[in-house]
């Protein structure tokens, strides 16, 4: 229940198309939902993050979508660049009281072709 | 400037010492984590700290140890009996646990041979 299916493991993109990274969770209790953005040898940098009382979120270039009925989210990540070539993270993390924390996907390799 | 820092950024050491890791954060955060990142996975939970001089074992705390002795230093000793300790160490922190954005800092590569 604590864990989060992240999907596809690796994505290659051209340049100015839309990538896009799938995350599920099982855990009802969950109630916030980042993603973050890693180049090669940095840590990683919160990119975008939803709560569950909206569907959607845009900021820029990328964009959230949630399905709470279905425990789903995923990152849309318009006209696609190079420099977006990184490692995607979606993370879950829920109430205190009842010991959760953050919780991660594997991860998602982004290849974005000039 | 606010942030994380985390020394060295590579660190090598042979199999049965001890090694220490510093994280240090000027961010004025309560909450402090420490992750272990393997290729192909996601970020696995360590130790992580409330506040001072309390802290609480993650998902695989086993072979590492932990201080909060002050609220702005989370040092993670990667003990000889950890296994498997070659690996890409993550310290976060946050403004309160699980509420809002964690701030990681650059890593820590250690290698024992």
């Amino acid at each position: 229940q604590q864990q989060v299916k992240q999907s596809p493991q690796s994505l290659i993109v051209q340049k100015g198309g839309i990538s896009i990274i799938n995350c599920a969770y099982e855990n009802t209790a969950f109630d916030y939902f980042p993603w973050y953005q890693q180049f090669p040898g940095k840590g990683p940098a919160l990119l975008i993050a939803i709560r569950p009382d909206v569907s959607e979120k845009k900021e820029g270039r990328f964009t959230i979508s949630f399905n709470k009925s279905a425990k789903q989210f995923s990152l849309h990540i318009m006209d696609s660049q190079p420099g977006d070539s990184a490692t995607y993270f979606c993370a879950a993390s829920g109430s205190p009281l009842e010991g959760q924390n953050f919780v991660f996907g594997p991860g998602t390799r982004l290849s974005v072709l000039p | 400037d606010g942030g994380i820092t985390q020394s060295p950024k590579y660190l090598f050491r042979k199999e049965g010492q001890n090694v220490t890791l510093s994280c240090e954060q000027n961010l004025n955060h309560d909450a402090m984590y420490w992750y272990r990142q393997d290729p192909g996975q996601g970020l696995r939970l360590i130790y992580y700290s409330q506040i001072v001089n309390d802290f609480q074992k993650g998902d695989i705390a086993e072979g590492y140890s932990v201080s909060r002795e002050k609220k702005e230093s989370f040092p993670l000793t990667v003990t000889s009996a950890q296994k498997n300790p070659t690996a890409f160490y993550l310290c976060a922190s946050s403004l309160r646990r699980r509420d809002g954005e964690q701030y990681f800092g650059p890593g820590t590569r250690l290698t024992v041979t």
